[in-house]
Protein backbone atom coordinates (compact mmCIF):
# COMPACT_ATOMS: atom_id res chain seq x y z
CA UNK A 1 0.00 0.00 0.00
CA UNK A 2 2.87 2.29 -0.74
CA UNK A 3 1.91 6.22 -1.38
CA UNK A 4 4.69 7.14 -3.81
CA UNK A 5 6.96 4.74 -5.68
CA UNK A 6 9.64 4.83 -7.73
CA UNK A 7 11.64 2.49 -10.20
CA UNK A 8 14.13 1.40 -10.06
CA UNK A 9 15.68 2.50 -6.47
CA UNK A 10 19.08 2.24 -7.85
CA UNK A 11 20.46 3.00 -11.49
CA UNK A 12 23.83 2.77 -12.95
CA UNK A 13 24.86 3.98 -16.36
CA UNK A 14 27.37 4.93 -18.67
CA UNK A 15 27.66 8.49 -20.15
CA UNK A 16 25.91 8.99 -22.93
CA UNK A 17 22.86 6.40 -22.38
CA UNK A 18 19.37 6.73 -22.31
CA UNK A 19 16.99 5.76 -19.12
CA UNK A 20 13.89 6.06 -17.21
CA UNK A 21 12.63 6.73 -14.07
CA UNK A 22 9.13 5.89 -13.26
CA UNK A 23 6.64 7.45 -10.70
CA UNK A 24 3.28 6.00 -9.88
CA UNK A 25 0.86 7.35 -6.82
CA UNK A 26 -1.69 5.90 -5.35
CA UNK A 27 -3.13 8.91 -3.64
CA UNK A 28 -5.75 10.06 -6.46
CA UNK A 29 -3.83 13.27 -5.80
CA UNK A 30 -4.18 15.67 -9.06
CA UNK A 31 -0.45 16.96 -9.17
CA UNK A 32 3.27 15.33 -9.50
CA UNK A 33 6.34 16.43 -9.24
CA UNK A 34 10.08 15.49 -10.28
CA UNK A 35 13.03 16.79 -8.06
CA UNK A 36 16.59 16.46 -7.85
CA UNK A 37 18.90 16.41 -4.95
CA UNK A 38 22.57 16.64 -5.87
CA UNK A 39 25.65 15.47 -4.23
CA UNK A 40 25.59 17.65 -1.23
CA UNK A 41 21.71 17.10 -0.57
CA UNK A 42 20.73 20.30 -2.20
CA UNK A 43 16.72 19.43 -3.14
CA UNK A 44 15.51 21.69 -6.17
CA UNK A 45 11.92 21.18 -8.33
CA UNK A 46 12.37 19.97 -12.36
CA UNK A 47 8.78 19.38 -13.01
CA UNK A 48 5.41 19.42 -11.80
CA UNK A 49 2.28 18.21 -13.73
CA UNK A 50 -1.62 18.48 -12.99
CA UNK A 51 -4.11 16.24 -14.49
CA UNK A 52 -1.31 15.47 -16.90
CA UNK A 53 -0.32 18.80 -18.06
CA UNK A 54 2.95 19.98 -17.63
CA UNK A 55 2.45 23.51 -14.91
CA UNK A 56 5.87 24.33 -13.92
CA UNK A 57 9.39 23.84 -15.56
CA UNK A 58 12.23 24.76 -14.05
CA UNK A 59 15.43 25.65 -15.81
CA UNK A 60 16.16 21.91 -16.65
CA UNK A 61 18.22 20.28 -20.17
CA UNK A 62 15.94 19.63 -22.17
CA UNK A 63 17.84 15.82 -22.41
CA UNK A 64 15.32 15.17 -19.23
CA UNK A 65 11.36 14.95 -20.53
CA UNK A 66 8.95 14.28 -17.94
CA UNK A 67 5.52 12.00 -19.36
CA UNK A 68 2.71 11.71 -17.74
CA UNK A 69 0.50 8.87 -19.51
CA UNK A 70 -2.30 9.52 -16.77
CA UNK A 71 -2.53 11.16 -13.59
CA UNK A 72 -1.39 8.27 -11.46
CA UNK A 73 1.64 8.28 -13.26
CA UNK A 74 4.65 10.53 -13.86
CA UNK A 75 8.21 9.11 -16.06
CA UNK A 76 11.59 11.00 -16.55
CA UNK A 77 13.21 10.22 -19.03
CA UNK A 78 16.87 11.05 -19.61
CA UNK A 79 18.67 11.15 -23.17
CA UNK A 80 22.44 11.12 -23.61
CA UNK A 81 23.47 10.86 -19.51
CA UNK A 82 26.06 13.33 -18.15
CA UNK A 83 28.01 12.95 -15.29
CA UNK A 84 26.45 15.90 -13.55
CA UNK A 85 23.32 13.92 -13.75
CA UNK A 86 24.98 11.74 -11.08
CA UNK A 87 21.94 12.70 -8.38
CA UNK A 88 18.92 11.35 -6.52
CA UNK A 89 15.73 12.31 -8.16
CA UNK A 90 12.60 12.16 -5.74
CA UNK A 91 8.83 11.90 -7.24
CA UNK A 92 6.30 13.88 -4.97
CA UNK A 93 2.52 14.26 -5.54
CA UNK A 94 -0.30 16.72 -4.11
CA UNK A 95 -3.88 18.06 -4.51
CA UNK A 96 -3.74 21.12 -5.51
CA UNK A 97 -5.08 24.17 -4.13
CA UNK A 98 -6.84 23.23 -0.98
CA UNK A 99 -4.07 21.16 0.34
CA UNK A 100 -1.74 23.95 0.01
CA UNK A 101 1.30 22.04 -0.70
CA UNK A 102 1.63 19.40 1.07
CA UNK A 103 3.42 17.39 -0.60
CA UNK A 104 4.23 13.47 -0.38
CA UNK A 105 7.54 12.08 -1.58
CA UNK A 106 9.03 9.03 -3.03
CA UNK A 107 11.95 7.06 -1.46
CA UNK A 108 13.75 8.57 -4.42
CA UNK A 109 15.66 6.91 -7.68
CA UNK A 110 20.15 6.98 -7.06
CA UNK A 111 21.49 7.63 -10.06
CA UNK A 112 25.15 7.14 -10.96
CA UNK A 113 26.50 8.18 -14.18
CA UNK A 114 29.90 6.35 -15.05
CA UNK B 1 12.51 35.28 -5.45
CA UNK B 2 11.50 33.66 -2.41
CA UNK B 3 14.32 31.62 -0.51
CA UNK B 4 14.91 29.67 2.07
CA UNK B 5 17.66 29.74 4.61
CA UNK B 6 19.03 27.57 7.42
CA UNK B 7 22.04 28.37 9.06
CA UNK B 8 23.37 25.45 10.43
CA UNK B 9 24.80 22.76 8.15
CA UNK B 10 25.47 20.49 11.13
CA UNK B 11 24.45 20.23 14.09
CA UNK B 12 25.11 18.01 16.99
CA UNK B 13 23.46 17.29 20.12
CA UNK B 14 23.47 14.79 23.06
CA UNK B 15 20.70 12.13 23.79
CA UNK B 16 18.18 13.63 25.67
CA UNK B 17 19.01 17.45 25.22
CA UNK B 18 16.87 19.81 23.99
CA UNK B 19 17.01 21.13 20.01
CA UNK B 20 16.00 23.91 17.98
CA UNK B 21 17.21 24.05 14.26
CA UNK B 22 16.81 27.39 12.19
CA UNK B 23 14.94 28.56 9.57
CA UNK B 24 14.81 32.02 7.43
CA UNK B 25 12.72 32.78 5.04
CA UNK B 26 12.28 35.47 2.43
CA UNK B 27 8.80 35.74 0.84
CA UNK B 28 6.45 38.44 -0.05
CA UNK B 29 3.37 36.98 1.27
CA UNK B 30 2.58 34.79 3.85
CA UNK B 31 4.36 31.62 3.40
CA UNK B 32 2.89 27.70 3.24
CA UNK B 33 5.67 26.46 5.58
CA UNK B 34 6.97 22.91 5.88
CA UNK B 35 9.51 20.78 8.07
CA UNK B 36 10.75 17.99 6.33
CA UNK B 37 12.90 15.14 7.49
CA UNK B 38 15.20 12.71 6.10
CA UNK B 39 16.57 10.03 6.94
CA UNK B 40 19.83 8.43 5.75
CA UNK B 41 19.08 7.00 2.23
CA UNK B 42 15.20 7.51 2.66
CA UNK B 43 12.79 10.04 1.13
CA UNK B 44 11.33 12.65 2.80
CA UNK B 45 9.07 12.56 5.14
CA UNK B 46 6.64 15.59 6.38
CA UNK B 47 7.01 16.84 10.01
CA UNK B 48 5.01 19.04 10.67
CA UNK B 49 3.43 22.58 8.33
CA UNK B 50 2.09 25.61 9.33
CA UNK B 51 -0.75 27.50 6.92
CA UNK B 52 -2.37 30.05 9.17
CA UNK B 53 -4.08 30.56 12.44
CA UNK B 54 -1.76 29.10 15.66
CA UNK B 55 1.94 30.33 15.49
CA UNK B 56 2.90 27.19 17.01
CA UNK B 57 2.87 23.64 15.83
CA UNK B 58 2.87 20.26 16.53
CA UNK B 59 4.35 17.75 14.21
CA UNK B 60 5.08 13.95 14.53
CA UNK B 61 7.50 12.43 16.66
CA UNK B 62 7.59 14.87 19.35
CA UNK B 63 8.89 17.76 17.08
CA UNK B 64 6.73 21.64 17.09
CA UNK B 65 7.90 24.81 15.15
CA UNK B 66 7.17 28.19 15.62
CA UNK B 67 6.31 30.67 12.58
CA UNK B 68 7.79 34.17 13.74
CA UNK B 69 6.61 37.08 11.31
CA UNK B 70 8.50 39.79 12.59
CA UNK B 71 11.57 37.13 12.17
CA UNK B 72 11.02 35.61 9.40
CA UNK B 73 11.48 32.46 11.32
CA UNK B 74 10.02 29.08 11.14
CA UNK B 75 12.46 26.88 13.69
CA UNK B 76 12.41 23.32 14.77
CA UNK B 77 12.50 22.34 18.56
CA UNK B 78 12.31 19.06 20.04
CA UNK B 79 12.75 19.41 24.54
CA UNK B 80 14.62 16.10 24.20
CA UNK B 81 16.27 14.00 21.41
CA UNK B 82 16.54 10.46 20.59
CA UNK B 83 19.43 8.48 18.79
CA UNK B 84 16.98 7.58 16.05
CA UNK B 85 16.20 11.34 15.20
CA UNK B 86 19.86 11.43 13.42
CA UNK B 87 19.30 12.62 10.13
CA UNK B 88 19.00 15.39 7.73
CA UNK B 89 16.25 17.60 7.90
CA UNK B 90 14.87 20.42 5.81
CA UNK B 91 13.07 24.03 5.69
CA UNK B 92 10.60 24.35 2.86
CA UNK B 93 8.58 27.29 1.62
CA UNK B 94 5.39 26.94 -0.83
CA UNK B 95 5.18 29.32 -3.65
CA UNK B 96 2.16 29.04 -4.73
CA UNK B 97 0.97 27.85 -9.00
CA UNK B 98 -2.28 28.27 -10.04
CA UNK B 99 -2.56 24.52 -10.05
CA UNK B 100 0.68 23.46 -8.51
CA UNK B 101 2.59 24.19 -5.71
CA UNK B 102 5.95 24.00 -5.80
CA UNK B 103 8.33 23.80 -2.70
CA UNK B 104 11.65 25.47 -2.49
CA UNK B 105 14.12 24.06 -0.07
CA UNK B 106 16.25 25.21 2.10
CA UNK B 107 20.03 23.35 2.57
CA UNK B 108 19.19 21.10 5.20
CA UNK B 109 20.84 20.77 8.65
CA UNK B 110 22.23 17.47 9.04
CA UNK B 111 21.48 16.31 13.14
CA UNK B 112 23.95 14.23 14.50
CA UNK B 113 22.98 12.61 18.03
CA UNK B 114 25.85 11.75 20.35
CA UNK B 115 24.62 8.98 22.91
Amino acid sequence: DTAVSQTPKYLVTQMGNDKSIKCEQNLGHDTMYWYKQDSKKFLKIMFSYNNKELIINETVPNRFSPKSPDKAHLNLHINSLELGDSAVYFCASSLPGHSRGTQYFGPGTRLLVL
Amino acid sequence: AQSVTQPDIHITVSEGASLELRCNYSYGATPYLFWYVQSPGQGLQLLLKYFSGDTLVQGIKGFEAEFKRSQSSFNLRKPSVHWSDAAEYFCAVVVKWSAGNMLTFGGGTRLMVKP
